[in-house]
């Protein structure tokens, strides 16, 4: 299983739907987990992080199984606005030489 | 508030020429950190530095060099510069390693040819 993994999309959903996207980790040991936002030919911006069990805010919820070893994101009445590349964030442990993991993000557009 | 500030946002070289790309960062993070991002390639880290006088190699450091002499600026070197590393680069910064938020740059367009 690569480090992080994420369905690149696009997903093309209409405004107001409600939208899920699945993030899986190899590392068990990892212990913090983070959203980021990205916009087309923008820099990355933190969305939610997560510590424990899950994280929610507003229309946004982020749910952690480390169990089966996957982070997702829910998007609820989706807005035009939220149209934009979302990444998965796993921070290795500190043994490792890559102390911030990247997914490749996945793309949502929402459609008027 | 300034953040993560990168310079230069635009650049075109030709091969074999060398550059520097300059970040600073006003929030007294000790962690920072350089990423190139390519289309379907992701984010993957070049170089980080844990402090001040300190670096430390990432996924892909190969071509590139990095020093963080004082501690609110990370350079990253271009020696010889190649079309391969034609990218989006982005510089950024935390306050921990793993636990906070990371603040990132606007990026720096590259195009090598």
């Amino acid at each position: 299983r690569k480090e992080v993994e994420q369905d690149p999309g696009p997903f093309n959903v209409p405004e107001g739907a409600t939208v899920a996207f699945n993030c899986t980790y190899s590392n068990s040991a990892s212990q913090s987990f983070f959203w980021y936002r990205q916009d087309c030919r923008k820099e990355p911006k933190l969305l939610m992080s997560v510590y424990s069990s899950g994280n929610e805010d507003g229309r946004f919820t982020a749910q952690l199984n480390r169990a089966s070893q996957y982070i997702s994101l829910l998007i609820r009445d989706s807005k035009l606005s939220d149209s934009a590349t979302y990444l998965c964030v796993v921070p290795l442990p500190r043994s490792g030489n890559t102390p911030l993991v990247f997914g490749k993000g996945t793309r949502l557009s929402v459609i008027a | 508030n300034a953040g993560v500030t990168q310079t230069p946002k635009f650049r075109v070289l030709k091969t074999g020429q060398s550059m520097t790309l300059l970040c600073a960062q006003d929030m007294n993070h000790e962690y920072m950190y350089w990423y190139r991002q390519d289309p379907g390639m992701g984010l993957r880290l070049i170089h980080y530095s844990v402090g001040e006088g300190t670096t430390a190699k990432g996924e892909v450091p190969d071509g590139y060099n990095v020093s963080r002499l004082k501690k609110q600026n990370f350079l990253l070197g271009l020696e010889s510069a190649a079309p391969s590393q034609t990218s989006v680069y982005f510089c950024a910064s935390s306050l921990q390693m793993g636990r906070s938020e990371a603040f990132f740059g606007q990026g720096t367009r590259l195009t090598v040819v």
